[in-house]
């Protein structure tokens, strides 16, 4: 595809509930990123895959959330018994090389009642 | 926290103005890079400016850098209704991960 594509783009869910959101990522980018924003705010990383490297997640806020990645492809991202402030919006990003150019999917909005 | 800051963090003027917009960060970087975002979702790579450059152009926009006091600008010429959006800074520095600041919400009136 032309560029990174994310699934859902809204998900609405209860609290307490598990969510998965995915990332399909620009092919031949060799890395991907996930990273939240909430409202009014700037991006904070979560974890980071490069190639068959071992994931960065120091971003990860809690025990609650994980993330997977097949190959070079696909990743999601899995939040547990989902909180109230894990309301925002979560977007992925990929890159051909290292330190150069990030390009964004358009990001799932998740709201947890 | 934030490595880096965007100042103002609201900026509101006439189209056909020029905007300016403010970031500082605060450890060594290897390149920043600024971004644009509409509406809250996806982001758009605006312009990667590297360590060893002071200055970039990219059309109507012109980025500086000054690793001295770990500050950049961006500026827009002759601004447009279709160039509000928010503006962020993000940086790199011993990985590739963007690190970024809180934005500057840029709304240009017709």
């Amino acid at each position: 595809g032309a560029g990174v594509s994310q699934s859902p783009s809204n998900k609405v869910t209860e609290k307490g509930k598990d969510v998965e959101l995915r990332c399909d990522p620009i092919s031949g980018h060799t890395a991907l990123y996930w990273y939240r924003q909430r409202l009014g705010q700037g991006l904070e990383f979560l974890i980071y895959f490069q190639g068959n490297s071992a994931p960065d997640k120091s971003g990860l806020p809690s025990d609650r959330f994980s993330a997977e990645r097949t190959g070079e492809s696909v990743s999601t991202l899995t939040i547990q018994r989902t909180q109230q402030e894990d309301s925002a919006v979560y977007l992925c990003a990929s890159t051909r090389q290292i330190q150069e150019t990030q390009y964004f999917g358009p990001g799932t909005r998740l709201l947890v009642l | 926290s934030q490595q880096g800051e965007e100042d103002p963090q609201a900026l509101s003027i006439q189209e056909g103005e020029n905007a300016t917009m403010n970031c500082s960060y605060k450890t060594s970087i290897n390149n920043l890079q600024w971004y644009r975002q509409n509406s809250g979702r996806g982001l758009v790579h605006l312009i990667l400016i590297r360590s060893n450059e002071r200055e970039k152009h990219s059309g109507r926009l012109r980025v500086t850098l000054d690793t001295s006091k770990k500050s950049s600008s961006l500026l827009i010429t002759a601004s447009r209704a279709a160039d509000t959006a928010s503006y962020f800074c993000a940086t790199v520095f011993a990985g590739n991960m963007l690190t970024f600041g809180g934005g500057t919400r840029l709304m240009v009136k017709p």
